[in-house]
């Protein structure tokens, strides 16, 4: 068991630009949740996916943020004309119909 | 809603002394509740979850938390903290559907030598 994975674990991008992070879940777990942290707050939750269907999105997840789960094993998040205001880390965490969520170390993105 | 309120944005302690991470919750449904620690640079660990039973939770490195219902409580405590723990740690509430989680806007520990 190689815990919850997140590629990349750092990016800076210029502002206007599209990025795509990759979020590989603990193997079989079936629910798969993205978050985001800003500095000095706890993670906010943005969307989240049972298999391969994403269940709720957050209004916090504008039309320029989507997320997908195609085979429902990874996923991935895109951010479409970056702000400055998407700074934030970007948390993936997994279960499997539990309660407790697993947590990778997260894709800390810096738009410039 | 749900919602999770963190009093303590910082917390300096010096090592050896015994600490407390206050932690409040409003839910009008049951509940799970969750510890996590998260080091610098790093994604969030698991502390201690209160899941039902016995409403005293420990975890393997000495931290405890105590579920209470009628003060919608669930406070962290440590009797002797080490240099080590100095991180932040974040309450978090889920319910039993979705198991998403709401959580608080942590407290930094500073453990102070």
């Amino acid at each position: 068991d190689t815990g919850v994975s997140q590629d990349p674990r750092h990016k800076i991008t210029k502002r206007g630009q599209n990025v795509t992070f990759r979020c590989d879940p603990i193997s079989e777990h079936n629910r798969l949740y993205w978050y985001r942290q800003t500095l000095g707050q706890g993670p906010e939750f943005l969307t989240y996916f049972q298999n391969e269907a994403q269940l709720e999105k957050s209004r916090l997840l504008s039309d320029r943020f989507s997320a997908e789960r195609p085979k429902g094993s990874f996923s991935t998040l895109e951010i479409q004309r970056t702000e400055q205001g998407d700074s934030a880390m970007y948390l993936c965490a997994s279960n499997d119909y539990q309660e407790t969520q697993y947590f990778g170390p997260g894709t800390r993105l810096l738009v410039l | 809603a749900q919602s999770v309120t963190q009093l303590d944005s910082q917390v300096p302690v010096f090592e050896e002394a015994p600490v407390e991470l206050r932690c409040n919750y409003s839910s009008s449904v049951s509940v799970y509740l969750f510890w996590y620690v998260q080091y610098p640079n790093q994604g969030l660990q698991l502390l201690l979850k209160y899941l039902s039973g016995s409403t005293l939770v420990e975890s393997i490195n000495g931290f405890e938390a105590e579920f209470n219902k009628s003060q919608t409580s669930f406070h962290l405590r440590k009797p002797s903290v080490h240099i080590s723990d100095t991180a932040e740690y974040f309450c978090a509430v889920s319910d039993s559907g979705t198991y998403k989680y709401i959580f608080g806007t942590g407290t930094r520990l500073k453990v102070l030598a």
